[in-house]
């Protein structure tokens, strides 16, 4: 079956500590993935995104993620966390090859950032 | 360049109504799919419309059904309302050509159910 699990519900840094989510996926073929960040009350915005090439993608804000197919993993790092980073984040994966078909979330890794 | 927009932004409903949800893709964006986040959730596909037709549907209920129009806007309907339909709607776009844009999100719509 295909799924997203982000192990981590809740994750607390101190500002200018680094940071990593962790989120691992299980997928029969090729995936997209994707890290999503929510501010409360907003929709999701798009940190960044993975299809093929380097495994390690750049992103906005100063976030990158490293795609392990090994580990079916796609952990979000960024070295010094802001405290407007404050948020939800989400990991999602999709097909490989177009647009026709559903993005699956996973639950979530909420982040406070103590000053 | 406006993104997705959604609308209304907040909505009281009481159990057993009807409610519409209406979504704008970005511009340059002709496919459209409506997602449902529960409270602590993330959130999960209700269906997704291309060329006015419904492409794929997730595993919700015929009581959730949409449309969309020639300018690629959108509706999510939903009837005979649970209080279990309480969530925030989210509208997402996305070319159907250049995927690798990734989808866009709207801001949502928060449905409370009473």
């Amino acid at each position: 079956a295909q799924s997203v699990t982000q192990p981590d519900i809740h994750i607390t840094v101190s500002e200018g500590a680094s940071l990593e989510l962790r989120c691992n996926y299980s997928y029969g073929a090729t995936p997209y993935l994707f890290w999503y960040v929510q501010s409360p009350g907003q929709g999701l915005q798009l940190l960044l995104k993975y299809f093929s090439g380097d495994t390690l993608v750049q992103g906005i804000k100063g976030f990158e993620a490293e795609f392990k197919r090994s580990q079916s993993s796609f952990n979000l790092r960024k070295p010094s966390v802001h405290w407007s980073d404050a948020a939800e984040y989400f990991c999602a994966v999709g097909p490989y090859g177009g647009a026709t078909n559903k993005l699956i979330f996973g639950t979530g890794t909420l982040l406070a950032v103590q000053p | 360049d406006a993104g997705v927009t959604q609308s209304p932004t907040h909505l009281i409903k009481t159990r057993g109504q009807q409610v519409t949800l209406r979504c704008s893709p970005k511009s340059g964006h002709d496919t459209v799919s409506w997602y449902q986040q529960a409270l602590g959730q993330g959130p999960q596909f209700i269906f997704q419309y291309y060329e006015e037709e419904e492409r794929q549907r997730g595993n919700f209920p015929d009581r959730f059904s949409g449309h969309q129009f020639p300018n690629y806007s959108s509706e999510l309907n939903v009837n005979a309302l649970l209080l279990g339909d309480s969530a925030l709607y989210l509208c997402a776009s996305t070319p159907s050509v250049g995927f690798n844009y990734g989808y866009t999100f709207g801001s949502g719509t928060r449905l409370t159910v009473v």
